[in-house]
């Protein structure tokens, strides 16, 4: 069964420290998301991505964060200059839009691990 | 506003027993509906999914789930539970139109232990 990867599985960084969280979609999904889930707390969408171009953006997606498709098999979340909020598993996930009902289902990774100190 | 909620934090049931796991959601027009489960270490898995039709919907492992508009409901069942449904299990909603829009909004998650 197709799968969404993400690497790395846990990765720890000192505040202020870029980040670059990896992705590898399924092969034929068109859009791409990133949510994440600070421990014991909901899991949250962060942004949607369609088409090269950012489709939707919650509160939490500020300027610290980015995303980019810098080929055609991975999809990043940067972000810029970590603060100790940022700790959290962050999952990547891709669909297609469903023929028959024209809803998107969304396959999601394993999750990154991010441990900011 | 738009929200999910699971009452239920933790719940432990005997193997063998059924399971009912609540969501109750806050919408503005008909959503898509959607149970997840994440196992230690894992990612989120798809049980099952409501878009429109038939109420009841089965899903994968033997789990199903009833939508139940009057009372904003998709609470989630198994008639018979087996130490591997140990997870926890989170309710979603989104947009019920098709695009690129995957805003999907989770529950707080329910935690299943389940006894011998």
């Amino acid at each position: 069964e197709p799968e969404v990867t993400q690497t790395p599985s846990h990765q720890v960084t000192q505040m202020g420290q870029e980040v670059i969280l990896r992705c590898v979609p399924i092969s034929n999904h068109l859009y791409f998301y990133w949510y994440r889930q600070i421990l014991g707390q909901k899991v949250e969408f962060l942004v949607s991505f369609y088409n090269n171009e950012i489709s939707e953006k919650s509160e939490i997606f500020d300027d610290q964060f980015s995303v980019e498709r810098p080929d055609g098999s991975n999809f990043t979340l940067k972000i810029r200059s970590t603060k100790l909020e940022d700790s959290a598993m962050y999952f990547c996930a891709s669909s297609e839009i469903s023929r028959a009902s024209g809803a998107n289902v969304l396959t999601f990774g394993a999750g990154s691990r991010l441990t900011v100190l | 506003a738009q929200s999910v909620t699971q009452p239920d934090i933790h719940i432990t049931v005997s193997e063998g027993a059924s399971l009912e796991l609540r969501c109750n959601y806050s919408y503005g027009a008909t959503p898509y509906l959607f149970w997840y489960v994440q196992s230690p270490g894992q990612g989120l898995q798809l049980l099952l999914k409501y878009f429109s039709g038939d109420t009841l919907v089965q899903g994968i492992k033997g789990f199903e789930a009833e939508f139940k508009r009057s009372q904003s409901s998709f609470n989630l069942r198994k008639p018979s539970v087996h130490w591997s449904d140990a997870a926890e299990y989170f309710c979603a909603v989104g947009p019920n139109y098709g695009g690129s829009q995957g805003n999907l909004i989770f529950g707080k998650g329910t935690k299943l232990s389940v006894k011998p």
